[in-house]
């Protein structure tokens, strides 16, 4: 089975400041997808990182891919109020396999 | 612009009452999954359709089943619901079963069993 560990869970920061989410797991996969999903809304998606050292950026979010697919992280810069959320990171292990899914990362940005 | 869409947003059953949650999609895509998400949790993969090909996750109680009539529909049906089944329903499709396809998620049905 493969598992895929979120954190923080939880994280309140003030607007501005700059935070990082991380994404680990001891398994490869063969993609990994961020979403982004607000209360009683189905998760919208980010962005997916297909090959091993791969950054992307979406404006100021940062999303990188471990050299050897087993990780990746999400770097906010100058967070807004606009960024709460909760963010689900979701690997592929390649096929028609569903995502596994991590818990989340609950984000809270206070102005 | 709605590409997938659930129906109803909202349920509330009786405990043991069958109840069946409705996805539709206008993306015309091949596979189509039903994610359950309980409170603060992630979403858990409960099966999906590839065509017409049903691929049940081996943790997926008895008490789901899914009916796939067409492309652009899939129905999960809770055939005896209990308390514990009282979470979000969400339905995702992608365009093929390669590695790193993108899932479209819907808005999901939260579910309440009283």
């Amino acid at each position: 089975t493969q598992l895929l560990e979120q954190s923080p869970q939880f994280l309140s920061i003030q607007e501005g400041e700059n935070l990082t989410v991380y994404c680990n797991s001891s398994s490869v996969f063969s993609s990994l997808q961020w979403y982004r999903q607000e209360p009683g809304e189905g998760p919208v998606l980010l962005v997916t990182v297909v090959t091993g050292g791969e950054v992307k950026k979406l404006k100021r979010l940062t999303f990188q891919f471990g050299d050897a697919r087993k990780d990746s992280s999400l770097h906010i810069t100058a967070a807004q109020p606009g960024d709460t959320g909760l963010y689900l990171c979701a690997g592929s292990g390649g096929g028609a396999d569903g995502l596994t899914f991590g818990k989340g990362t609950h984000l809270i940005i206070q102005p | 612009d709605a590409m997938v869409i659930q129906n109803p947003r909202y349920q509330v059953t009786q405990f043991g009452k069958p109840v069946t949650l409705s996805c539709s999609q206008t993306l015309n895509h091949n596979v189509m999954y039903w994610y359950q998400q309980k409170s603060s949790q992630a979403p858990k993969l409960l099966f999906h359709y590839y065509d017409k090909d049903f691929n049940n996750e081996a943790d997926t109680p008895d008490n789901f089943q899914s009916r796939r009539p067409n492309t652009s529909f899939c129905f999960l049906d809770i055939r005896s619901p209990g308390l514990g089944d009282a979470a979000m329903y969400l339905c995702a499709t992608s365009s093929s079963r390669r590695g790193g396809e993108t899932q479209y998620f819907g808005p999901g049905t939260r579910l309440l069993v009283l």
